[in-house]
Order: C-alpha cells, then structure tokens, then sequence
C-alpha cells in the first residue's frame, strides 16, 4: 500500500517563474492539505482540499492557489514566485478532515 | 503567531538517557498531536492525545496534556541515536505546527 507521495522531489526555479507540485494521497484517504516549511522552522498550513473543494486556508497569499482531482490526488501552484518561496513543500492526507494526517517526503523548492 | 511552541528548541543527550519536550499553545483544543520530523523529511506522526485524557502511552513514548495550563509533554524513554529528530506539537486539526524541537541522541 503506497504512503502519500510527491513529485518532484526537487526543484529549481527563478523568481517570477510559476510551479506546479503534485501529491497522491494514501489509498483510501480523501483529504489533503499542503504545508509550507521554511528550513528550521515548523509546517506552515496553506490549504486543505476535501471533495475537490478548499476547505480550509491558511494565511498564503493568492499566488498560491491548489486543486483537487476526482482520483483525490492534488496539486499545488504558485505563481510570480519569490525568493521567500524557497522551502520544503508538504503534503498530508487523511481519511476525513480532522483525523490524522500521513504525510509525504515533500518537494525541495529552490527559487534563485 | 504559532499556536504551538515547543520547548527546549534544542536539546542533545547520550544514548540510553531520557529526553522530555514541552508544547504549549494558546486557545483551546480539541486534540493535540506529536510528529516526528528526520532531516528535512516527511513528518510521521506519533501520537494524538485528546483533550479529555491526561497521559497517554505508545511504546518507549509518554505523552501528558494538562488544558488548565494549555501544555504538553512528550516523553521519549531509553533513547537511542535513531531518535535524533526534530519533534513538532500541533494542534487545531493540524493546521497549526509549533518550530519544534531539534533532538540530538549521542552514542
């Protein structure tokens, strides 16, 4: 049974340019949510998808934006990128909203 | 502002020897939960202990919540050098994560 997993795993980019990561939730599992995290620093909460609907937002501006797939795997944007954007990327999934979240290895984001 | 902060931020001890992390936050929660974080990876999830218990046990693991003074202890007993992580607290459905702390187990 494959946990959470992410592509890619690493990315480089320059600032304005825009990325797309994508997560495939654990079988099973129809909610996921994606996380920033900066190095040394705890996950930051961007947005939760539940039914192909953001169910939840964090304090990220609209330049990151997400969706969700019928198959419940997702995918995260984010547009003029800045060098502040720089980070591991998370995402998690669960069952349901509100129980525990497994997550995946996450995406290296590297904007120069 | 982080609704959880772990404390110490950085703690390292030998082989063998006990480690003890504290969580504290600030409103009031339904759950609290404990991850795992090893080098810049995936977090793994440990333990959830709900806001109607006090202690709660998973293996070489001991977590404690007391709501009265909104805070939480992670216990890890008879530590070895595969401990060596970051730990993080969370609370609120997991949407807010604390900075962790950064476990350091000696050989």
């Amino acid at each position: 049974d494959a946990g959470v997993t992410q592509s890619p795993t690493h990315l480089i980019k320059t600032r304005g340019q825009q990325v797309t990561l994508r997560c495939s939730p654990k079988s099973g599992h129809d909610t996921v949510s994606w996380y920033q995290q900066a190095l040394g620093q705890g996950p930051q909460f961007i947005f939760q998808y539940y039914e192909e609907e953001e169910r939840q937002r964090g304090n990220f501006p609209d330049r990151f934006s997400g969706h969700q797939f019928p198959n419940y795997s997702s995918e995260l944007n984010v547009n003029a990128l800045l060098l502040g954007d720089s980070a591991l990327y998370l995402c998690a999934s669960s069952g349901h909203p509100g129980e525990t979240q497994y997550f995946g290895p996450g995406t290296r984001l590297l904007v120069l | 502002s982080q609704q959880g902060e772990e404390d110490p931020q950085a703690l390292s001890i030998q082989e063998g020897e006990n480690a003890t992390m504290n969580c504290s936050y600030k409103t009031s929660i339904n759950n609290l939960q404990w991850y795992r974080q090893n080098s810049g990876r995936g977090l793994v999830h440990l333990i959830l202990i709900r806001s109607n218990e006090r202690e709660k046990h998973s293996g070489r693991l001991r977590v404690t919540l007391d709501t009265s003074k909104k805070s939480s202890s992670l216990l890890i007993t008879a530590s070895r050098a595969a401990d060596t992580a970051s730990y993080f607290c969370a609370t609120r459905q997991n949407f807010v994560f604390g900075p962790g702390t950064r476990l350091s187990v000696l050989p």
